[in-house]
């Protein structure tokens, strides 16, 4: 299958700092990315939507002041964490969506996430 | 929006044995319907896929059905092993014209298989 990075795979980080978070397709171009959180035992919840060259599309309840989302290229996504507080802590994983070599159909692979721990 | 509902929320089976998972959607318009595998800690795995204009979909010991009148579709696992012991999320999607296909996952199915 495709590969898609996250980094970092973990931080801790005190309550009040900003945290960034970064998202490659490494071997093919993503139309696509996606940001989620995920509680420990929960689903997987979307916070955002991002085309690459276009503001992000915030899931409703998401703040998109508090999660900065930049989509820079076809195959890097960035989710910035501002002001980071304790019920931020979660686990962030992002996922991209293209057409992987080979593939008739666009299929969407995640990221190994992140763990963001706020103090 | 669309709503995934998944059960059980927890699954035991002997190793051996088949283990079934069940989901429901409520947007008639959804036509992709993939199943995930989660370890511990570890990003989902897709495992395997289904569209709409398909009812079955085999790969070993995997296979999805699809039921698109009854709005549910389901995992089977058969022959079990103790290395298919995760949790499994359901996911159902549509494509709008002019817009990205977004996932709604159902609320995952832990599975445990038994030595």
């Amino acid at each position: 299958g495709a590969v898609v990075s996250q980094h970092p795979s973990w931080v801790i980080c005190k309550s009040g700092t900003s945290v960034k978070i970064e998202c490659r397709s490494l071997d093919f171009q993503a139309t696509t990315m996606f940001w989620y959180r995920q509680f420990p035992k929960q689903s997987l919840m979307l916070m955002a939507t991002s085309n690459e060259g276009s503001k992000a599309t915030y899931e409703q309840g998401v703040e998109k002041d508090k999660f900065l989302i930049n989509h820079a290229s076809l195959t890097l996504s960035t989710l910035t964490v501002t002001s980071a507080h304790p019920e931020d802590s979660s686990f962030y994983i992002c996922s991209a969506r293209g057409f992987v070599a080979g593939g008739i159909q666009e299929t969407q692979y995640f990221g190994p996430g992140t763990r963001l721990l706020v103090l | 929006g669309e709503n995934v509902e998944q059960h059980p929320s927890t699954l035991s089976v002997q190793e051996g044995d088949s283990a079934v998972i069940k989901c429901t959607y409520s947007d008639s318009a959804s036509n992709y319907f993939p199943w995930y595998k989660q370890e511990l800690g570890k990003r989902p795995q897709l495992i395997i896929d289904i569209r709409s204009n398909v009812g079955e979909k085999k790969d070993q010991r995997i296979a999805v059905t699809l039921n698109k009148t009854a709005k549910h579709f389901s995992l089977h696992i058969t022959e079990t092993q103790p290395e298919d012991s995760a949790v499994y999320f359901c996911a159902a999607s549509i494509k709008s014209p002019g817009s990205a296909r977004q996932l709604t996952f159902g609320s995952g199915t832990q599975l445990t298989v038994l030595p």
